[in-house]
């Protein structure tokens, strides 16, 4: 059985500050999407990262995919009350398509 | 907005009721999914659709079921529900089912309670 492991689970900060969310899993993924939900609304995709040690930019985060595909960390950059949300991260495997277990971000301002 | 539409936004039934949840994506994808999202657990993969033709149902109970007309459309009928039921209801779509890199697209989800 495939699992992805999300940590941490909640994390609340001021605005300005860096942060960082792990996705890791004892499994290889062809792919791994990262995702942002917020309240009353379904995720939305942020990011695909493919090859093995691969860094994606987008704005103020970074998503870099593990050398062995199973792991996969997002890195905020001065974090903003926009950024509040459920960040999830998703891989593709063997016929499946897995969820984490999710982070839940709250940005203080 | 995604492209993924699903109405209503929010149902209140009861378990003896019968209702349906609808999802209409505006993506031209061909693949098509229902996800169960509940308090403290990870999205729920229920069931696949890839070009109108049912591909996958992750041990999902009876009382729901689900229907693809086109490769547009799909719904969700739900009958005799239990309270633990209650959940936010997610489809989204992809353009294939079958493909290394699964990027999905959601709607807004439907949150059904069950009393």
């Amino acid at each position: 059985t495939q699992l992805l492991e999300q940590s941490p689970q909640f994390l609340s900060i001021q605005e300005g500050e860096n942060l960082t969310v792990y996705c890791n899993s004892s499994s290889v993924f062809s792919s791994l999407q990262w995702y942002r939900q917020e309240p009353g609304e379904g995720p939305v995709l942020l990011v695909t990262v493919v090859t093995g040690g691969e860094v994606k930019k987008l704005k103020r985060l970074t998503f870099q995919f593990g050398d062995a595909r199973k792991d996969s960390s997002l890195h905020i950059t001065a974090a903003q009350p926009g950024d509040t949300g459920l960040y999830l991260c998703a891989g593709s495997g063997t016929y499946k398509y897995i969820f984490g277990t999710g982070t839940r971000l709250k940005v203080l301002a | 907005e995604t492209g993924v539409t699903q109405t209503p936004r929010h149902l209140v039934m009861g378990m003896t009721n019968k209702k349906s949840l609808k999802c209409e994506q505006h993506l031209g994808h061909n693949a098509m999914y229902w996800y169960k999202q509940s308090a403290k657990k990870p999205l729920e993969l229920m069931f696949v659709y890839s070009l109108e033709e049912r591909v996958e149902n992750n041990s999902v109970p009876s009382r729901f079921s689900p229907e693809c007309p086109n490769s547009s459309h799909l719904f969700l009928h739900l009958h005799t529900l239990q309270p633990e039921d209650s959940a936010l209801y997610l489809c989204a779509s992809s353009q294939d089912a079958g493909q290394l890199s699964y990027e999905q697209y959601f709607g807004p989800g439907t949150r059904l309670t069950v009393t």
